[in-house]
């Protein structure tokens, strides 16, 4: 299957510091790209769809000033966690989906803590 | 909105015993339904899918579905489990109807027991 990658895999930071993670697709070209966010025991949250070149679209109750997502590239993604605070600290989830597949290629994740 | 439920946050099995993880949907329409098996470290992989057609779905790993409107489930099912089974489970449905905009459910986690 396709391979999607993320980096960092974990992250800790001081609070109001802003932190960046990336999310490539390494083996296809991702028209789309979806961000997740997991706190422990739960389940996936998604956060926001990007398409390639366009403007990402954020589910309701996601800060779009606060959570940053980049989609300039068929194969790379980014969020960027602006001013982060503990409340943010969680497991960021990326997929990446093609053009011809209706299937998404989920990332190993990215922890990330915030102090 | 459509929701998903898994009813079970735990389940622990012995290796070689058979398996079934339980979930349920609300959606008005038949949408497309997955389970993922996630690892620790690893991204989420896809199991099975289904989408049409035949109500039971083979996939990965030896593990299979069906797909009850009747009961509006897609219970995962497994004859007999490995120990490498052990992992988070997730079933997840997608409203638009094309592997986008995924809700899933809050999980099973799977211990098997040697």
């Amino acid at each position: 299957g396709a391979v999607v990658s993320q980096h960092p895999s974990w992250v800790i930071c001081k609070s109001g510091t802003s932190v960046k993670i990336e999310c490539r697709s390494l083996d296809f070209q991702a028209t789309t790209m979806f961000w997740y966010r997991q706190f422990p025991k739960q389940s996936l949250m998604l956060m926001a769809t990007s398409n390639e070149g366009s403007k990402a679209t954020y589910e309701q109750g996601v800060e779009k000033d606060k959570f940053l997502i980049n989609h300039a590239s068929l194969t790379l993604s980014t969020l960027t966690v602006t001013s982060a605070h503990p409340e943010d600290s969680s497991f960021y989830i990326c997929s990446a989906a093609g053009t011809y597949t209706n299937e998404q290629f989920f990332g190993p994740g990215t922890r990330l803590t915030v102090l | 909105a459509q929701s998903v439920t898994q009813p079970d946050i735990h389940i622990t099995v012995s290796e070689g015993a058979s398996l079934e993880l339980r979930c349920n949907y609300s959606y008005g329409a038949t949408p497309y339904l997955f389970w993922y098996v996630q690892s620790p470290g690893q991204g989420l992989q896809l199991l099975l899918k289904y989408f049409s057609g035949d109500t039971l779905v083979q996939g990965i790993k030896g593990f299979e579905a069906e797909f009850k409107r009747s009961q509006s489930s897609f219970n995962l099912r497994k004859p007999s489990v490995h120990w490498s089974d052990a992992a988070e489970y997730f079933c997840a449905v997608d409203e638009g109807g094309g592997g986008n905009k995924l809700t899933f459910g809050t999980g099973t986690q799977l211990k098997v027991e040697l």
